[in-house]
């Protein structure tokens, strides 16, 4: 079946330092790739998304490439800041039309110190 | 972008007891929400597939006796947790899809945390 491997957490960076999260998929289809942040106590918010091979997804400083040879969609930020704290989970749709699920990796605890 | 609101936001109720969380669409129709559970410190895990006007999809292991999905119109849908136990403790979160959005992407509910004392 599809699914979603992340990497583990937790990650612990200095304030300014370089962030990589690496997220691989297998999927029966070409998926549709997302990144989703999860700040402390809220629901999950759309980060960036990528529909198809070398598609490149960014917003806030992050961003991410759908490597399909590698089947990869690893999430970077060239200078986090301490606000960028929160949980980041990598999923996938296969569908194009709204009415399919997402597949979640574990998600990847992520905390910024000053 | 589209918005889904999630009520309430956190909840406590006793063991043995019925717990209903609604999930609206505010700004757009969906036919379909998903409803996901997600246990402390791991992912999101599907429950279900919410249809409006017809049976929800459960997924494997998930007891539709235990957890009531009712999705009557357009913008609405709800889910009860009957006679609640301790071990249903848990961070619940809907989404529904806009199908008239660029990529029909997912837009999610603030969450629900529940907790069964």
């Amino acid at each position: 079946g599809d699914s979603v491997t992340q990497m583990e957490g937790p990650v612990t960076l200095s304030e300014e330092a370089f962030l990589t999260i690496n997220c691989t998929y297998t999927a029966t289809g070409y998926p549709s790739l997302f990144w989703y942040v999860q700040y402390p106590g809220e629901g999950l918010q759309l980060l960036l998304k990528a529909t198809k091979a070398d598609d490149k997804g960014s917003n806030k400083g992050f961003e991410a490439t759908y490597r399909k040879e590698t089947t990869s969609f690893h999430l970077e930020k060239g200078s986090v800041q301490v606000s960028d704290s929160a949980v980041y989970f990598c999923a996938l749709t296969l569908s194009n039309f709204g009415n399919e699920k997402l597949t979640f990796g574990t998600g990847t605890r992520l905390t910024i110190i000053p | 972008g589209a918005v889904v609101s999630q009520h309430p936001s956190w909840v406590i109720c006793k063991s043995g007891t019925s717990v209903k969380i609604e999930c609206r669409s505010l700004d757009f129709q969906a036919t379909t929400m998903f409803w996901y559970r997600q246990f402390p410190k791991q992912s999101l895990m599907l429950m279900a597939t919410s249809n409006e006007g017809s049976k929800a999809t459960y997924e494997q292991g998930v007891e539709k006796d235990k957890f009531l999905i009712n999705h009557a119109s357009l913008t609405l849908s709800t889910l009860t947790v009957t006679s609640a136990h301790p071990e249903d403790s848990s961070f619940y979160i809907c989404s529904a899809n806009d199908p008239q959005g660029i990529l029909s992407e997912a837009f999610f509910g603030q969450g629900t945390r529940l907790t069964v004392v």
